[in-house]
């Protein structure tokens, strides 16, 4: 089935201590998504891939940083990561942009 | 004001019940518009997209109400298994991106 994953699934990592979340998928989309989402807010668009042109949010900090080697994968980087950074992160595909987003299963970060 | 703004509930409602629960957005030139489902500690997942007609899939059904800038979602003969979070969807068109409501809790009780 075509999909979209995510690993690993949970993350525990050190404060400061960077990490590196991955997303590939299946579906041959070209439009790729890192959300942020915390206990009962909606998911924060960090930014997004069209193909490989890279869009930032303007609130997205620079602690936070993307990498999409090909189609298929896409991944987040945390540089230095803070007690406020842990989160469940979401990894969203769509087709142009402009349809449904398919998201993957999340990673949740915790941050010690 | 937020662009797109959700009661948070939670709603509890009794099982085999009908409810209803409305989404409000700001920005008059939306484009499309859809309930996503999250169940907790899950992704969200596309319920239904959300037609100028309205659409209706089995027990759901969405409506839009452009003049007022609101969708709706019906859920009737509500199910043990509906008890999730609905998250009201927004595509405003700028470059690729949809906004997000912080959703609304439903928990159905038996």
């Amino acid at each position: 089935d075509a999909m979209v994953i995510q690993n690993p699934r949970y993350q525990v990592t050190q404060f400061g201590k960077p990490v590196t979340l991955s997303c590939s998928q299946t579906l041959n989309h070209n439009v790729m998504y890192w959300y942020q989402q915390k206990s009962s807010q909606a998911p924060k668009l960090l930014f997004h891939y069209y193909d490989k042109d890279f869009n930032n949010e303007a609130d997205t900090p620079d602690n936070f940083q993307s990498r999409r080697p090909n189609t298929s994968f896409c991944f987040l980087d945390i540089r230095s990561p803070g007690l406020g950074d842990a989160a469940m992160y979401l990894c969203a595909t769509s087709r142009d942009g402009k349809e449904t987003q398919y998201f993957g299963p999340g990673t949740r970060l915790l941050v010690l | 004001r937020k662009e797109v703004e959700q009661d948070p509930g939670p709603f509890n409602v009794p099982e085999g019940a009908t409810v209803a629960f409305n989404c409000t957005y700001s920005n008059s030139a939306s484009q499309s518009f859809f309930w996503y489902r999250q169940d907790c500690r899950k992704e969200p997942k596309l319920l239904m997209s959300v037609y100028s007609s309205g659409n209706e899939d089995g027990r759901f059904t969405a409506q839009l109400n452009r003049a007022s800038q609101y969708i709706s979602l019906l859920i009737r003969d509500s199910k043990l298994s509906d008890s999730a979070t609905y998250l009201c969807v927004v595509n405003v068109g700028r470059n690729y991106q949809l906004i997000w409501g912080a959703g609304t809790k439903l928990i159905i009780k038996p």
